[in-house]
């Protein structure tokens, strides 16, 4: 079984940064693209970037550029994503998720499996 | 990337069906099939519902079904239950390899 299993909940100052891990199991963590996507109390999805654990490729949102980082460690299957400058507006629920069909088909432009989400609240 | 354009809400009664709509632009859902659609009830983690416009994963009801017709692209919802109330979101791959998703349609089951 696919699972994605997230750090807990942050409390960080304007200003600061935010590293959030995800850690898989019930797949190969290099066969398939990790996603990072947020979302606000009361508002959408939004997609921040992906990363490739296989070479470490990642491609971001124009949004997120320069802001965000996106890493793994191979070792215990384990994709984090931080955050710097950190604003108000980037409080929200922040998710990593990937593309997993049956039989472990990869599907890269969607998200199947997800984690439970970790809370970063930005206060002051 | 702006955020794809669908309705704020929709609703419906049991059994009927209801569209909704996600309109992109030529440089997103107008450029490729590699549209989604997922279903997001309060406090819990969105859940895939249709992806290459109109494919169904396993143990999705057939009663979803997606398409697309230039950048729009539509999820209908047959038969409409009262589980179905949630929000939608689409989302598309973009020409700079980028995901977005909509801005999020509330379903409401009167």
């Amino acid at each position: 079984e696919v699972q994605l299993e997230q750090s807990g909940a942050e409390v960080k100052k304007p200003g600061t940064s935010v590293k959030i891990s995800c850690k898989v199991s019930g797949y190969t963590f290099t066969d398939y693209y990790m996603h990072w996507v947020r979302q606000a109390p009361g508002k959408g999805l939004e997609w921040l970037g992906l990363f490739d654990p296989d070479d470490g490729e990642t491609i971001f949102a124009e949004k997120f550029q320069g802001r965000v980082t996106m890493t793994a460690d191979t070792s215990t299957d384990t994709a984090f994503v931080e955050l710097s400058s950190l604003k108000s507006e980037d409080t929200a629920v922040y998710y990593c998720a990937t593309g997993i069909a049956g039989r472990l088909q990869p599907l890269p432009y969607y998200f199947t499996s997800w984690g439970q989400g970790t809370l970063v609240t930005i206060s002051s | 990337q702006s955020a794809l354009t669908q309705p704020a809400s929709v609703s419906g009664s049991p059994g009927q069906s209801i569209t909704i709509s996600c309109t992109g632009t030529s440089s997103d859902v107008g450029l490729y099939n590699y549209v989604s659609w997922y279903q997001q009830h309060p406090d819990k983690a969105p859940k895939l519902m249709i992806y290459d416009v109109s494919n169904r994963p396993s143990g999705v009801s057939d009663r979803f079904s997606g398409s697309k017709s230039g950048n729009t692209a539509s999820l209908t919802i047959s038969g409409l239950q009262t589980e179905d109330e949630a929000d939608y979101y689409c989302s598309s791959h973009t020409s700079s390899s980028t995901r977005v998703f909509g801005t999020g349609t509330a379903v409401f089951v009167l």
